[in-house]
Formats: C-alpha cells, sequence, structure tokens
C-alpha cells in the first residue's frame, strides 16, 4: 500500500521559514516524479512544485518561484519542501502527491502551514 | 496558464438522480504524445483529494463506473449516473498536459 505522511507545518511569521517532510513507503520511490500541491483554506487545489525521479530538474508555479524548493533523498524514500519569504497567501495545507499521468495519483493527508504575525 | 472553468460550482442533486459537471480549458488539452491529460478527482469533506478519472474517460481502480468521464480538446465532462450520499464532496477537474498543471475552481456536489 502506498503511504506519504506530511511533516513540518505550523505557525510561522512572515518573511519566516518552513521545511516540509514527506515519508513515504510502499513503491519504488527513486522511480517516480513527486509533487507538491496546495488548498488555501475552503479554497481549490493549486499545484506548487515537482521533481523528477533522480531530482535533477525541478518545476515551480510562478508565484513561489525563488522562494520555495523542491528536493528528494532517493535513499530515504523522502521529499521536502523548504519554504522561505513566506507570506499570508502561503497559507494552506500542503500535500505530498505521487502523480502519475496514467499510472495512477496517491495522496498524502496534508500538513498545514499558517503564515501569520 | 491554463485556465480551467468548471460549472456549475454547486450542485444539489437528489439521489438516485444523474449529474453532470462542465470543464472547459482555455487550451487545448492535447499533448505532443496524443494523450490528452485530463483528470477528475473528488474530495471528500475532511479527506485528501482522490482521482477518479485520468486521460479523460479512464476510471482509477476502485471507482464504480457510476462516474464517466468524457470529452475533447477544452470541453470535458465529469457524469454521475445515480447519485448517492456518499458522492458528496467537491470535485475538480485538472490538465495534465500543459506546466504548471492547473485545476478547475470546484464543484461542489450536495444531496437535496
Amino acid at each position: 500500500e502506498v503511504q506519504l505522511v506530511e511533516s513540518g507545518g505550523g505557525l510561522v511569521q512572515p518573511g519566516g521559514s518552513l521545511r516540509l517532510s514527506c515519508a513515504t513507503s510502499g513503491f519504488t520511490f527513486r522511480t517516480y516524479w513527486m509533487t507538491w500541491v496546495r488548498q488555501a483554506p475552503g479554497k481549490g487545489l493549486e499545484w506548487v512544485a515537482n521533481t523528477n525521479a533522480d531530482g535533477s530538474r525541478a518545476d515551480y508555479v510562478d508565484s513561489v518561484k525563488g522562494r520555495f524548493t523542491i528536493s528528494r533523498d532517493n535513499a530515504e524514500n523522502s521529499l521536502y519542501l523548504q519554504m522561505n519569504s513566506l507570506r499570508a497567501e502561503d497559507t494552506a495545507v500542503y500535500y505530498c502527491v505521487r502523480y502519475t499521468r496514467l499510472s495512477g495519483a496517491d495522496w498524502g493527508q496534508g500538513t498545514l502551514v499558517t503564515v501569520s504575525s | 496558464d491554463v485556465v480551467m472553468t468548471q460549472s456549475p460550482l454547486s450542485l444539489p442533486v437528489t439521489p438516485g438522480q444523474p449529474a453532470s459537471i462542465s470543464c472547459r480549458s482555455s487550451h487545448r488539452l492535447v499533448h505532443t504524445d496524443g494523450n490528452t491529460y485530463l483528470d477528475w478527482f473528488q474530495q471528500r469533506p475532511g479527506q485528501s483529494p482522490r482521482r477518479l478519472i485520468y486521460n479523460v474517460s479512464k476510471w482509477e481502480s476502485g471507482v464504480p463506473d457510476r462516474f464517466s468521464g468524457s470529452g475533447s480538446g477544452t470541453d470535458f465532462t465529469l457524469k454521475i449516473s445515480r447519485v448517492e450520499a456518499d458522492d458528496v464532496g467537491v470535485y475538480y477537474c485538472m490538465q495534465g498536459t500543459i506546466w504548471p498543471f492547473t485545476f478547475g475552481q470546484g464543484t461542489k456536489l450536495e444531496i437535496k
């Protein structure tokens, strides 16, 4: 069974930093692209970033470019999201997602990030 | 970015009745590999999203065949043949053809 467990969320002040982690199991992590998707409270879904299987490539939505960094540790089967210069509009539940176009899409339970003074 | 527009945004349905959600994209979603990467997700209250349909019309494992997807180009539809109480939640279309991948605003299905 595929499992994705996010951690690292919490309350942070505007301008601060936070690092999210996603521990995975149940599949061969090193062979999959991985993704972070977020959902602001009461709002819709937004694709944030993804990275290829070996971590050599990363893509970001414009609103987080230069502030967020997605990375992975294939030896530890873990995905990360380093978030710097956080803004109030970054407040959201952040989901770790194993997304494939044709071979499944699995979501974690999410971790809440609140940016507020 | 590709804009995905869903309608309606709110959908009250009587159990046993059909339901239909429309999704229109601002760009054609045919990939250079010939596939159209249009997904439908269901998000039940308090839960993470779950993909129901991928590649316009293919079912994810375990999805009841009451759900069906159709469409091409820029216009897509999710249909539920007979709505059940368990179908309550928000439904999102998502395009996975053009980066950044984008979601529709969501359609909230409620039981009358």
